[in-house]
């Protein structure tokens, strides 16, 4: 079975400071892994993906992703995060050979102060 | 409107009461899912299930249940609640088809259950 680990739990960061928001898993084989925003008071929506191709991806709002094979890890990466990106992310990663379960890290809290 | 709709969207309910939470989707997905919410905790699956005649128990399914009436619709069912069920739930749906399935979740706006 697959799981997640997010090291951060909450963050806090001033506006324009750049953000990295570790996420590693852990499973043997192909895997399609996402970054997943919920703002307050809303449900989630994602906020990118990767399924193959090239390892970094570019999401919404800024936002990027690297996935690292070797090192199990999807960070998410923003160079300067605005007010607006206050949120909690939650990694997701599923077997690409049974992409219909997704298994959840516990989340992070990103607060950015104006 | 929402593409995945969840009713009711705030509930109290005491402890020992039957609740249901409802999930319609205008997606035409196949696949629809059960989450709970809970601080710190992250989302954990309680129930999955990939067509009408498919349900499946996900990791925390003990004192839930669930029903898939239609292509569309799925609902969650607490047959005697307890305070520790007190969280929020996502219903969710992803698509099943041609071409790459990546399992991308769309979410429902969540239904808060507090359990007194």
């Amino acid at each position: 079975a697959q799981s997640v680990s997010q090291h951060n739990h909450h963050v806090i960061l001033s506006e324009a400071a750049s953000l990295e928001l570790g996420c590693n898993y852990s499973y043997g084989g192909t895997v399609n892994l996402f970054w997943y925003v919920q703002y307050p008071g809303q449900h989630l929506q994602l906020l990118l993906k990767y399924f193959s191709g090239d390892p970094l991806v570019k999401g919404i709002k800024g936002f990027e992703a690297e996935f690292i094979k070797s090192k199990f890890s999807f960070n998410l990466r923003k160079p300067s995060v605005q007010w607006s990106d206050t949120a909690e992310y939650f990694c997701a990663v599923n077997a690409a050979t049974n992409a219909g379960k997704s298994t959840f890290g516990d989340g992070t809290t990103l607060t950015v102060k104006p | 409107d929402a593409d995945v709709t969840q009713t009711p969207r705030n509930r109290i309910t005491k402890t020992g009461k039957r609740i249901m939470l409802e999930c319609s989707q205008t997606k035409g997905h196949d696949r629809m899912y059960w989450y709970r919410q809970d601080p710190g905790l992250g989302l954990r699956l309680i129930y999955y299930s990939f067509d009408v005649k498919d349900i499946n128990k996900g990791e925390i399914s003990d004192g839930y249940s669930v029903s898939r009436q239609a292509q569309a619709k799925f609902s969650l069912s607490l047959e005697s609640a307890i305070p520790n069920q007190t969280a929020l739930y996502f219903c969710a749906t992803s698509a099943l088809g041609g071409g790459i399935n990546t399992g991308e979740l769309f979410f429902g706006e969540g239904s808060r259950l507090t359990v007194l």
